[in-house]
């Protein structure tokens, strides 16, 4: 089985700075993906970015971007400038790839992160 | 754009009670999932769907079962309620079929159960 290790469980970055998350997992697959959710203080689970193992180019999505190192089965999450609104529980999660999909998330144990105006 | 639904939002129940949730799934979602998480806990996977059969099955007590109806709803049904049971619950949907596990899995905002 998968496991998904955050080893940080709590950060905090002053506002406009650069922080990042880290994340590592454990599988024997080849194939399947990754996930940064966010959960803020709603408790909504959010999607950031997401990563295809597959693919050697680092996901981007405006502000956030992913350090994938697939032979270090390393996974981390940074947020450049960051703003008020990023304060919130971040979760690294794994996917199987299959034939069908409908495979479920493991989640990491997730890390907080606040921002300090 | 439509999201998933969770209904209720909030429940509380007594020990040994039964409680339903139920869930609606983004349209044409063919997937859905459950899961629990306990307080400053990450989500747990309880159960999922494809195509209104049982996909797969995680850490879901035998108190529990779920079923997705012929109108791609599901709902989560828990009985001889616990203590431990309080926990915020998330039902999630996908459209998967050829998606070989690429597609977006989408989360409601979750219902809140709490046992006294």
């Amino acid at each position: 089985a998968q496991t998904v290790t955050q080893s940080q469980p709590e950060m905090s970055v002053q506002e406009a700075e650069t922080v990042t998350l880290s994340c590592t997992y454990d599988t024997s697959e080849s194939d399947y993906y990754l996930f940064w959710y966010k959960q803020p203080p709603s408790r909504q689970m959010i999607l950031v970015i997401r990563q295809e193992a597959y693919k050697q180019q680092n996901a981007t999505e405006n502000r956030f971007s992913v350090n994938f190192q697939k032979a270090a089965k390393s996974f981390s999450l940074k947020i450049s400038d960051s703003q008020l609104g990023d304060a919130a529980m971040y979760f690294c999660a794994y996917r199987s790839m299959t034939n069908f999909g409908n495979e479920k998330l493991t989640f990491g144990t997730g890390t907080r992160l606040t921002i300090i105006p | 754009a439509a999201g998933v639904i969770q209904s209720p939002r909030h429940l509380i129940k007594e020990k040994r009670e039964t409680a339903t949730l139920k869930c609606y799934p983004i349209p044409r979602h063919d997937t859905v999932y459950w899961y629990q998480q306990g307080p400053g806990q990450d989500p747990q996977f309880l159960i999922s769907f494809y195509e209104k059969m049982q996909s797969d099955k995680g850490s879901i007590p035998d108190r529990f079962s779920a079923q997705q109806f012929s109108d791609y709803h599901s709902e989560l049904n828990m009985s001889s309620l616990e203590l431990g049971d309080s926990a915020l619950y998330f039902c999630a949907s996908s459209l998967e079929t050829g998606a070989r596990g690429g597609n977006t899995i989408y989360f409601g905002e979750g219902s809140w159960l709490t046992v006294v």
